[in-house]
Parts: C-alpha cells; structure tokens; sequence
C-alpha cells in the first residue's frame, strides 16, 4: 500500500517570501501521478499542482513549482512571493497510473502567511 | 460550467441513525468518488463509481454504501452511525477515461454524531 508522510504541520512565512513545504511517499509502483491540494477554510480541495512520475522535469504552476525527486520519493511544493490568499491547508496526495482513480492523501501542513 | 456540489452542507444525527449525503458532479464528469476527513487528518478514500458500479473501495466497512445515478449524481449512506464517523465528507467528479482529467471536489458535508 501506498503512504503519504508530511512531517511539517505547520508552516509561516513572511508575505513575499518564499516557503517550500515537504512531503515524501512511499511505493513499489514505477508510474503515478502526485498532487497538490490547498484546502482553505471553504473546505474545498483545490488543485494547486501535479507531477507525472514518468517526467523529468518539474511541473510549475505560476508561482508555484515542486521539486520531485523519484529516486528519494520526494515531493515538495515551493511557493514564491507568497500572497494572503495562499493562507490554507496544504495536502500531498498519490495516485497510482493503474486502476481507479483513488487519492492517497499525507496528514496535510497549515501555512499562515504573515503579513 | 457548474462545479461539484453537496447537499447538505452541515448535518447533526444521534448515534445509530442513518444518513444519506448527497453530490452532483460536474458538467461533463462520469465519476465520482468520496473521501472522510477526520478532524486534523487528510482525507480518507471510501469507495468510487464509475458508470453506476462500485469501482474501487477503500478500507471501510460495509455500513457505508453508494449510489450513482445515470445522471452521474452520487448518494452516501452511512447505516448504524457510530461517533468516529463525525467527520467532512467529500465528493469528487473526474471524468474517467480522459487522459490526465484532475479531480474536483465538492465543498463538503459536515456530519456530527452525538
């Protein structure tokens, strides 16, 4: 089975700066896929960023880009000029490239943006 | 185009009742599938409907059950409601089948069991 971990369960960072937030997984699978939620105080999940496993490059969204490192099983999402409305809780989550379209989510990080 | 929404937002129920959630997909969407969100946790898979069948469950027991629709809606029904079930429940539409089609994710609903 598939395993999320986020270690940090809290994050700040001064409004502009840059924050990076860490998670890492754990499988026996070669291909999958790797996300990004942002859930704030609506409840909504919103989808911030996602990785493919079989590309090299990292993906990057605006002002938001990960740094995924296979071999390690790492997935981490950096934020630059952090805004107020980046203010939220932020989930790893695992999808396998087979079967259904289950999500395995991490324990999540808040992020208080400071102003 | 319309985004996942579900009904009801907050809900109160004693323990051992029944419980029925609601979702409506989005514009476009085939499938649908549902998450528990504990207190302080990440969301929990509980099972995905593909097509009106059961594609996928997650390790909960049988008190909990779904429904799709041929419009592609989704009912959860949770029988014998116990307090560990207090929770956000959450519905998500994809559309199987499309490469690369993300989840999305309704607002939830927020069960209390007292």
């Amino acid at each position: 089975a598939q395993t999320v971990t986020q270690s940090q369960p809290e994050m700040s960072v001064q409004e502009a700066e840059t924050v990076t937030l860490s998670c890492t997984y754990d499988t026996s699978e070669s291909d999958y896929y790797l996300f990004w939620y942002k859930q704030p105080p609506s409840r909504q999940m919103i989808l911030v960023i996602r990785q493919e496993a079989y590309k090299q490059q990292n993906a990057t969204e605006n002002r938001f880009s990960v740094n995924f490192q296979k071999a390690a099983k790492s997935f981490s999402l950096k934020i630059s000029d952090s805004q107020l409305g980046d203010a939220a809780m932020y989930f790893c989550a695992y999808r396998s490239a087979e079967g259904n379209e289950k999500l395995t989510f991490g324990t999540g990080t808040r992020l208080t943006i400071i102003p | 185009e319309t985004g996942v929404t579900q009904s009801p937002t907050h809900l109160i129920k004693t323990r051992g009742q029944q419980v029925t959630l609601r979702c409506s997909s989005q514009s476009g969407h085939n499938t649908v599938s549902w998450y528990q969100q504990a207190l302080g946790q990440g969301p929990q898979f509980i099972f995905q409907y593909y097509r009106e069948e059961e594609n996928g469950r997650g390790n909960f027991p049988p008190r909990f059950s779904g429904l799709q629709f041929p419009n592609y809606s989704s009912e959860l029904n949770v029988n014998a409601l116990e307090l560990d079930d207090s929770a956000l429940y959450l519905c998500a539409s994809s559309s199987q089948g499309t490469t690369n089609s993300p989840l999305h994710f309704g607002n939830g609903t927020r069960l209390t069991v007292t």
